[in-house]
């Protein structure tokens, strides 16, 4: 089965810390992977995509097949990063259907 | 602005109401899918649309229902409201094919009372 974990509901950080936000996942297929972020229960944003291997606010996040893993990172927290964080997962076998994570809540603490 | 335009951004009624919540996706999207954003479930997938054919269903209860139309909006009928049903409702668009970014509403706010 098709599954996205983020195993932290919430993860708190002073500012300049560094983050890491935990995501894992179950496909058998060949994964594609995202990071959405909402503020403030606005609207989900894409924060970066697997694929495109950019760094977006000073986020990286790295595909692990060996340890289905794709962690978001960022070395040092800044307090406007404090929000909801999704990683998601597209099957594309299944019409482009994208499943989510649980979301995990940073928050940083000046 | 994503493009991805929800309406009404809340909606308050009554347990046993029926609503209907609107959804323009981005132009030239074909894609449409809805999610529910409850504080205990977190972001739960419901349905999916492409190009008016429904492709995936998530957990979507039967009294609930979707469709697109040809002009590629979509509606997510809600009946025989419950108090539980109260939850943030988004709506996203993308593209079908290739490695695509979905584009998310700004979502509905429905609070059953």
């Amino acid at each position: 089965a098709q599954r996205v974990t983020q195993p932290e509901k919430l993860l708190s950080v002073f500012k300049g810390a560094p983050v890491e936000l935990k995501c894992n996942y179950s496909y058998s297929g060949s994964p594609e992977l995202f990071w959405y972020v909402q503020y403030s229960r606005q609207r989900l944003q894409l924060l970066l995509r697997h694929i495109s291997r950019e760094s977006i606010k000073g986020f990286t996040a790295d595909l692990n097949k060996g340890e289905t893993s794709f962690h978001l990172k960022k070395p040092f927290a800044q307090e406007e990063d404090s929000a909801m964080y999704y990683c998601a997962l597209m099957i594309y076998n299944q019409g482009g259907k994208l499943i989510f994570g649980q979301g995990t809540e940073l928050s940083v603490k000046p | 602005d994503s493009g991805v335009t929800q309406t009404p951004k809340h909606l308050i009624t009554a347990t046993g109401q029926r609503v209907t919540l609107r959804c323009s996706p981005r132009s030239g999207d074909l894609s449409v899918y809805w999610y529910q954003q409850s504080l205990d479930q977190g972001l739960q997938f419901l349905i999916q649309y492409y190009n008016g054919e429904e492709r995936a269903k998530g957990n979507i209860l039967e009294r609930f229902s979707a469709q697109q139309f040809p002009d590629l909006h979509s509606e997510l009928n809600l009946s025989s409201l419950e108090l539980g049903d109260s939850a943030l409702y988004f709506c996203a668009s993308s593209e079908f094919q290739g490695n695509t970014e979905a584009f998310f509403g700004q979502g509905t706010r429905l609070t059953v009372v």
